[in-house]
């Protein structure tokens, strides 16, 4: 069975460019997760989805993010416009039902640099 | 919201037991304990939980403080690979995950 699939891996953009970030959680998972991972801290949420719903995206940054998951499948994640401070790691992570005892299953990430 | 606490790093020998802490004195009666790893260049990955009892799986064993306000991740034999960051968090009822904090840099010396 495919894992979480993100894509790119990797991007490399000058700032105030836009960028995305796809994912494709694995089949049959309801809840999808957006975090951002900062060099050598935890991973730190931004969205989380219930199919297409986004339950919790208190701490997505509106004013450049935003994200969508039409379909309550696949996901994007945008920003608009990138500044430096973004250079992070985009992880991606799905769940399937089990409330608070179900596995959290990651992508492996999508490092963004901006210059 | 409940916060987890873990030392920033720790060593080990290869081959030997590590024992990995957790602090969680804020956590509700619902809350379930899991630990994640992270190695490097890769997303985290599920490692183990629970809610009151010890567990226990093919990666590790979790102990957990009958007050519940503390736990142990144990990997029982050190590998090279068991090399990473160990976090520590808490999912309540609605599923919803509390931050996972810095975690824990485990470093393996062979």
């Amino acid at each position: 069975e495919a894992g979480v699939v993100q894509s790119p891996r990797y991007k490399i953009i000058e700032k105030k460019q836009p960028v995305a970030f796809w994912c494709n959680p694995i089949s049959g998972h309801n809840t999808l997760y957006w975090y951002l991972q900062n060099l050598g801290q935890g991973p730190e949420l931004l969205i989380r989805y219930e199919n297409e719903e986004a339950v919790d995206d208190s701490q997505l940054p509106k004013d450049r993010f935003s994200a969508e998951r039409l379909k309550g499948v696949d996901s994007t994640l945008k920003i608009q416009p990138a500044e430096l401070g973004d250079s992070a790691v985009y992880l991606c992570a799905s769940r399937g039902p089990g409330g608070n005892t179900g596995e959290l299953f990651f992508g492996e990430g999508s490092r963004l640099t901006v210059l | 919201d409940a916060k987890t606490t873990q030392p920033n790093s720790m060593e080990s020998n290869e081959e030997e037991p590590v024992h990995l802490p957790c602090n969680h004195s804020t956590i509700s009666g619902t809350d379930y304990i899991h630990w994640y790893r992270q190695l490097p260049s890769q997303g985290p990955e599920y490692v183990i939980h629970g809610l009151t009892s010890n567990v226990n799986n093919r990666m590790a064993s979790l102990a957990i403080a009958e007050d519940r306000k503390s736990s142990t991740l144990i990997l029982h034999r050190a590998t090279l690979r068991d090399a990473a960051v160990y976090y520590c968090i808490l999912i309540n009822n609605a599923g919803n995950m509390l931050t996972f904090g810095g975690g824990t840099r485990l470093m393996v010396k062979p």
